[in-house]
């Protein structure tokens, strides 16, 4: 079974340009989520949809993120413009019925973000 | 608010001793309460959860936790560890089944298993 895919792996970038990651969830699953992995805060949620609508963006750090998912097969992340603080490791995550029955997530291998 | 926590960055156990890596939780109500483990430059891989019912849960890779409700604890336990189960271990929590009941992750627990 394939799993949810994130592309690129890794992206190195200057500061100030736009950067998009990108996620394809598992087939089916109706809940997508947006993970940032750093040292020194651990893992943070970023925003999650559950059938591509936006359910929760608190957790976005600034006005400089933003996420989409036009369909139940893709979501972007976007950051513009970038900066070396949101150098990080970005998971998205999906999961089958996460608000009613607490199925696990399951992650993506992540795009490690370098911003120069 | 919920939270969880990792007290130790690190757990160091030989290969064929038992291992123990302990989480604890605070919620206003019943937890749910989530075990992963992460490989270098890989995502996190679900390993167990307790959800209600019998409070020893069984895991993949012949991992299991215990919830102590007393204790608030769910620490993730395995009786005879593997070179191979060196990972970084998370555990979570969620404190309800609702939309907006978020999986809170704790820092994280960095096991190394010598052979």
């Amino acid at each position: 079974d394939a799993g949810v895919i994130q592309s690129p792996r890794h992206e190195v970038t200057e500061m100030g340009q736009e950067v998009t990651l990108r996620c394809k969830p598992i087939s089916g699953h109706d809940y997508l989520f947006w993970y940032r992995q750093t040292m020194m805060r651990g893992l943070e949620l970023l925003i999650y949809f559950n059938n591509n609508v936006p359910i929760d963006d608190s957790g976005m750090p600034e006005d400089r993120f933003s996420a989409k998912m036009p369909n139940a097969s893709f979501s972007t992340l976007k950051i513009q413009p970038s900066e070396p603080r949101d150098s990080a490791v970005y998971f998205c995550a999906s999961s089958l019925l996460w608000g009613v029955s607490n199925q696990p997530q399951h992650f993506g291998d992540g795009t490690r973000l370098s911003i120069l | 608010a919920q939270s969880v926590a990792q007290p130790e960055d690190q757990v160091n156990v030989a290969e064929g001793n038992p291992l123990t890596v302990k989480c604890t939780y605070s919620v206003s109500g019943n937890p749910y309460l989530f075990w992963y483990v992460q490989y270098p430059n890989r995502g996190l891989q679900f390993l167990l959860k307790y959800i209600t019912g019998d409070n020893l849960v069984k895991g993949s890779y012949g991992f299991e936790a215990e919830f102590n409700k007393s204790q608030t604890s769910f620490h993730l336990k395995k009786p005879s560890a593997l070179v191979s189960d060196s990972a970084l271990y998370f555990c979570a929590v969620r404190a309800g089944a609702l939309d907006t009941d978020k999986l809170i992750f704790g820092t994280g627990t960095r096991l190394q298993v010598f052979p």
